[in-house]
């Protein structure tokens, strides 16, 4: 079965240094690609997508990934870490299809220290 | 864009009641819309795909008779929780999928928490 596998479901930085959250899928076939951040109690906002146009890809607030096939990756970095990155992330992939389910990660809580 | 909207935010009811909850894209028009189900400090559980125009898909596990979903319009999804019990209670959230988006992206919902006394 196809899955999504977040390394750490929790990372600590401190304000400034780089953010790093991985995310690895589980299939030959290179999937659409996505991350999202959810902030407590709200909806999941878009912070990037993996098109097939660039394997770097660049986000909202500074975000960024990387879309590596040889390693069936796609990890999400920021260089400098504020406060109000502080959140919970989800990595998520689709196959596309007829149904073009989502299937997330466990996701990762993101806490940055001051 | 690409602006999802959930009503209510937060709602309140008694065991057994039937609380209603619209997801509309307010920007786009969505042939499909998912509705999520999130537990404290967990994942999104999808538990149904709906489709406007046609029956919704559940997910294996999931209730269709006590999650009632209505995708009458291209903008507008339901989700009706029948005779609600305190077990019900969670944070649900929907997404709408544009239909001219060649990518297949889900924009979410700001979600909407149930408590059922």
């Amino acid at each position: 079965a196809q899955s999504v596998t977040q390394l750490g479901s929790h990372v600590s930085v401190s304000e400034g240094a780089l953010v790093l959250l991985r995310c690895n899928y589980s299939s030959s076939v290179p999937p659409y690609l996505f991350w999202y951040v959810q902030y407590p109690n709200q909806g999941l906002q878009l912070l990037l997508k993996y098109t097939s146009a660039a394997t770097l890809v660049k986000g909202i607030n500074g975000f960024e990934a990387e879309f590596k096939k040889s390693e069936t990756s796609f990890h999400l970095t920021k260089p400098s870490a504020h406060m109000s990155d502080a959140a919970e992330y989800f990595c998520a992939v689709s196959y596309g299809g007829a149904t073009n389910k989502l299937i997330f990660g466990t996701g990762t809580l993101l806490a940055v220290q001051p | 864009g690409a602006v999802v909207s959930q009503h209510p935010s937060w709602v309140i009811c008694k065991s057994g009641t039937s609380v209603k909850i619209e997801c509309r894209s307010l920007d786009f028009q969505a042939t499909t819309m998912f509705w999520y189900r999130q537990f404290p400090k967990q994942s999104l559980m999808l538990m149904a795909t709906s489709n406007e125009g046609s029956k919704a898909t559940y997910e294996q596990g999931v209730e269709k008779d006590k999650f009632l979903i209505n995708h009458a319009s291209l903008t507008l999804s339901t989700l009706t929780v029948t005779s609600a019990h305190p077990e019900d209670s969670s944070f649900y959230i929907c997404s709408a999928r544009d239909r001219t988006d060649v990518y297949e992206t889900q924009y979410f919902g700001p979600g909407t928490r149930l408590l059922v006394l």
